[in-house]
């Protein structure tokens, strides 16, 4: 099973500044991985596909790089509901579809 | 629109069956990998597993497999994960997740929460 490790666990942040989220696998995934965002209360929304992809209707400030191990989500300049909680997720071998365990943006 | 609908919470004894429903709509149900998400209080998603609907097909974690059963009834656009004997360790909030052609999940239901107590 694929192990996906999330980093940091909590991520402090003004609105307006830059978020930068980490995911690393523990085998290559390729670029089969995709990062989803959970606000309090609400079911995940799917962010980014394929590492880079941005999914229908996701702002341009999301945006999502690497392969192979290690990925990363960037959010330009973080606006109020962009204070969340975001999975990676795997889909190069499988089942499971595993997530990773999280990182929480909270405001600082 | 695509849209997931699930049954209402549930409030239930340890040892206590379960069925809780998935029904699609917007779609073709029986195209689409269609499957369940764990996510405990306070705590990250959980995969599960996913029944292609067309054919019944079905795939599951390693740590669920023997524990739940994933199933559909197609002719209704329904999907369904159902526990025989619960145990406190099931409470959790249940997501249905419509798998996409590439195994995204591109839409998710409103959540189901099981409480499982004595």
């Amino acid at each position: 099973e694929i192990v996906l490790t999330q980093s940091p666990a909590t991520l402090s942040l003004s609105p307006g500044e830059r978020g930068t989220l980490s995911c690393r696998a523990s085998q290559s995934v390729g670029n089969y991985l995709a990062w989803y965002q959970q606000r309090p209360g609400q079911a995940p929304r799917l962010l980014i596909y394929d590492a880079s992809n941005r999914a229908t209707g996701v702002p341009a400030r999301f945006s999502g790089s690497g392969s192979g191990t290690d990925f990363t989500l960037t959010i330009s300049s973080l606006e109020p509901g962009d204070f969340a909680i975001y999975y990676c997720q795997q889909r190069s071998k499988w089942p499971p579809l595993t997530f990773g365990g999280g990182t929480r943006v909270e405001i600082k | 629109e695509v849209q997931l609908v699930q049954s209402g919470a549930e409030v239930k004894k340890p040892g206590e069956s379960l069925k809780i429903s998935c029904k699609g709509s917007g779609y073709s149900f029986t195209n689409y990998w269609i499957g369940w998400v764990r996510q405990m209080p306070g705590k990250g998603l959980e995969w599960m597993g996913i029944i292609y609907p067309d054919d019944s097909d079905t795939r599951y974690s390693p740590s669920f497999q023997g524990q739940v059963t994933i199933s559909a009834d197609k002719s209704i656009s329904t999907a369904y994960l159902q526990w025989s004997s619960l145990k406190a360790s099931d409470t959790a909030i249940y997501y249905c997740a419509k798998h996409g052609a590439q195994l995204w999940i591109d839409y998710w239901g409103q959540g189901t929460l099981v409480t499982v107590s004595s």
